[in-house]
């Protein structure tokens, strides 16, 4: 069964360190979307592709960065951690022609000490 | 700015009520309003609204779109302890990405 997974599920790192969140999903779906879930903030778009080699800001990019190499792959990088970036991570996917229907990753769960 | 409101932010009942969550929203270019659940883990796909299809029913859960109010309910009735969750409304503001809501947090007594 096609699928979308995140790894790791949960990460605990320091202050400064640069963070590589992977984002990988069979359903050969052309749209990939990272988010971050905040209590009382909801769902906020971080960075978005629409396919290889095509990446887009989303609401709350600043510190963040994205990489399309492949149709399978969105991982995130946090180029210097802070703080700010504790927070849930769900990678999701739609296919775009048939809708706006986006399946979700499991979460990664990022701590920044 | 596109937005996206959704009340109340939460809500307990007891096992058989029935609940209605509202959703409102704000965009330029409307073609979809979605649901989705989400319990201790990933959000789950409930329902698509468009202009095309205004209403949806899935078991005990329906949702209908009012586009002329700019709004959408989420019925649920004869709740369950299993529909305790938080429930994500999101439209897309332009292309696939979607702009949410804060959520809905649903606590279900027994």
């Amino acid at each position: 069964d096609a699928e979308i997974t995140q790894s790791p599920r949960h990460k605990i790192t320091e202050t400064g360190r640069q963070v590589t969140l992977a984002c990988h999903q069979t359903w050969n779906h052309n749209n990939m979307f990272w988010y971050r879930q905040d209590l009382g903030h909801g769902l906020r778009l971080i960075h978005y592709s629409y396919g290889v080699q095509d990446t887009n800001k989303g609401e709350v990019s600043d510190g963040y960065s994205v990489s399309r190499s492949n149709t399978e792959d969105l991982p995130l990088t946090l180029e210097s951690a802070a703080s700010s970036q504790t927070s849930v991570y769900f990678c999701a996917s739609s296919a775009g022609s048939l809708g706006n229907e986006q399946f979700f990753g499991p979460g990664t769960r990022l701590t920044v000490l | 700015e596109d937005k996206v409101v959704q009340s109340p932010l939460s809500l307990v009942v007891h096992e058989g009520d029935t609940v209605t969550l509202n959703c409102s929203y704000e965009v330029t270019n409307f073609r979809s309003l979605l649901w989705y659940k989400q319990e201790k883990k990933a959000p789950t796909f409930l329902f698509m609204l468009t202009s095309s299809g205004i209403e949806k029913k899935s078991g005990r859960l329906s949702s209908i779109l009012d586009k002329k109010e700019l709004s959408s309910i989420l019925n649920i009735t004869a709740t369950q302890t299993g529909d305790s969750a938080i429930y994500l409304c999101a439209v897309p503001p332009s292309g696939y990405a979607l702009n949410f809501g804060k959520g809905t947090s649903l606590l279900v007594t027994p």
